[in-house]
């Protein structure tokens, strides 16, 4: 079935780092592909999303491109902030089905 | 417009007894999920609502989840004989739905912290 797998965190970086957390899949047929956030003490928003191959999406300075060949999805920011701190989770998606979801990245940015 | 709205926000209920959790989507959207969210965990889907077709219910872990939807607007999520393993935040959802619904966004409520004593 289909599944999502993303790095294990805890992330620690220092303000004006680069980040990565890796997400890869494994789904039949053409998913679309999202990253959602959760803020300290709020709900999960959507951060980015792309729906073909070669897509990139893009928000906040964060970007993920959907690579067919590598069934990835990695999250980057050239230079994170402290309130960049946050559960960053990768998720998968189909029509007629809910989003599978990764376990969940927790990024903390100390100044 | 309104986002997704959950409620209540917080629910503490002893052992045994049954809980309602209430979501009402954003308006105009076909699709509502619901989501459970233990801590530390990433979320796992429960059931999924179509416009008028039968709800996917893969997802509900026993026969004491269950989940009703009237029309394309809100949805209760009922818990029966609750158990300390039921604590979780419970996350509601909507999307537009349609035929191409897996590339719509979900867009999430704040979500019901239940916690069972």
């Amino acid at each position: 079935g289909n599944s999502v797998t993303q790095m294990e965190g805890p992330v620690t970086l220092s303000e004006e780092a680069f980040l990565t957390i890796n997400c890869t899949y494994t789904a039949t047929g053409y998913p679309s592909l999202f990253w959602y956030v959760q803020y300290p003490g709020e709900g999960l928003q959507l951060l980015l999303k792309a729906t073909k191959a070669d897509d990139k999406g893009s928000n906040k300075g964060f970007e993920a491109t959907y690579r067919k060949e590598t069934t990835s999805f990695h999250l980057e920011k050239g230079s994170v902030q402290v309130s960049d701190s946050a559960v960053y989770f990768c998720a998968l998606g189909q029509a007629g089905t809910a989003l599978i979801f990764g376990k969940g990245t927790t990024l903390s940015v100390s100044s | 417009g309104a986002g997704v709205s959950q409620s209540p926000s917080n629910k503490v209920t002893e052992k045994g007894k049954d809980v309602e959790l209430r979501c009402d989507p954003i308006s105009g959207h076909t699709a509502l999920y619901w989501y459970r969210q233990r801590l530390g965990q990433g979320l796992e889907f429960l059931i999924y609502f179509q416009g008028n077709s039968a709800p996917d219910k893969s997802g509900l872990p026993s026969d004491r989840f269950s989940a009703e939807r009237t029309g394309e607007s809100v949805s209760t999520l009922t818990i029966q004989r609750t158990q300390q393993e039921d604590s979780a935040v419970y996350l509601c959802a909507s999307s537009p739905g349609g035929g191409t619904s897996g590339s719509r966004a979900q867009y999430f409520g704040p979500g019901t912290r239940l916690t069972v004593t």
